[in-house]
């Protein structure tokens, strides 16, 4: 089976963009997580989604939205760019939303904000 | 609220050494505990899993762990590193659904 694909691996944008990353998850597993990644906060969860519901959210501003396709593919959005999103966004699908249920990690796209 | 605190940075270690990299977690509930090893501009690949049932977890390359309660740990363990081993290791905890609240990291370095 073909794992976690996300699309781009590289982006750059400037200030005030926004910027729309998109995540296949392998295929059958119908669950998709969001994490950002940082050298100064690490690892943080963005949101989860489930058959196309947002099932968790962590502790990120509005501009931090996302989504979900009925083929489970998930693309995340972040408006007004700011500096301090720079960042490693990583994507993660598991067959359900079940905490037991093993997260695969995608390669993760790389966005710098100038 | 679930946490993890992974207590060293860094770990240097000489190819064919054990290496022990140690995490501990805070939890109210039943804890669900990871490790997830990261290869230099890779994502994370799961190395092992603890739900329930024996407290020492195998996992893939060779790493072990073993699940204590009354210390509130689980650390991660392998007998006899390589240099392919040189990586970082998140330990990760799951409060609920597929959420995971990750430690900061432990970078391993694996000497010739």
């Amino acid at each position: 089976k073909a794992g976690v694909t996300q699309t781009p691996r590289y982006l750059i944008k400037t200030r005030g963009q926004q910027v729309t990353l998109s995540c296949s998850p392998i295929s059958g597993h119908r669950s998709v997580s969001w994490y950002q990644q940082t050298p100064g906060q690490g690892l943080q969860f963005l949101f989860e989604y489930f058959s196309e519901t947002q099932r968790n959210k962590g502790n990120f501003p509005g501009r931090f939205s996302g989504r979900q396709f009925s083929n489970s593919r998930s693309e995340m959005n972040v408006s007004t760019l700011e500096l301090g999103d720079s960042a490693l966004y990583l994507c993660a699908s598991s067959l359900g939303s079940n905490r037991a249920d093993t997260q695969y990690f995608g390669p993760g796209t790389r966005l710098t904000v100038l | 609220a679930q946490s993890v605190t992974q207590l060293d940075s860094q770990v240097p270690v000489f190819e064919e050494a054990p290496v022990e990299l140690r995490c501990n977690y805070s939890s109210s509930v039943s804890v669900y505990l990871f490790w997830y090893v990261q290869y230099p501009n890779q994502g994370l690949q799961l190395l092992l899993k603890y739900l329930s049932g024996s407290t020492l977890v195998k996992g893939i390359n060779g790493f072990e762990a073993e699940f204590n309660k009354s210390q509130t740990s689980f650390h991660l363990r392998k007998p006899s590193v390589h240099i392919s081993d040189t990586a970082e290791y998140f330990c990760a905890v799951s409060p609920g659904g597929n959420k995971l609240v990750f430690g900061a990291g432990t970078i391993l370095r694996v000497k010739s």
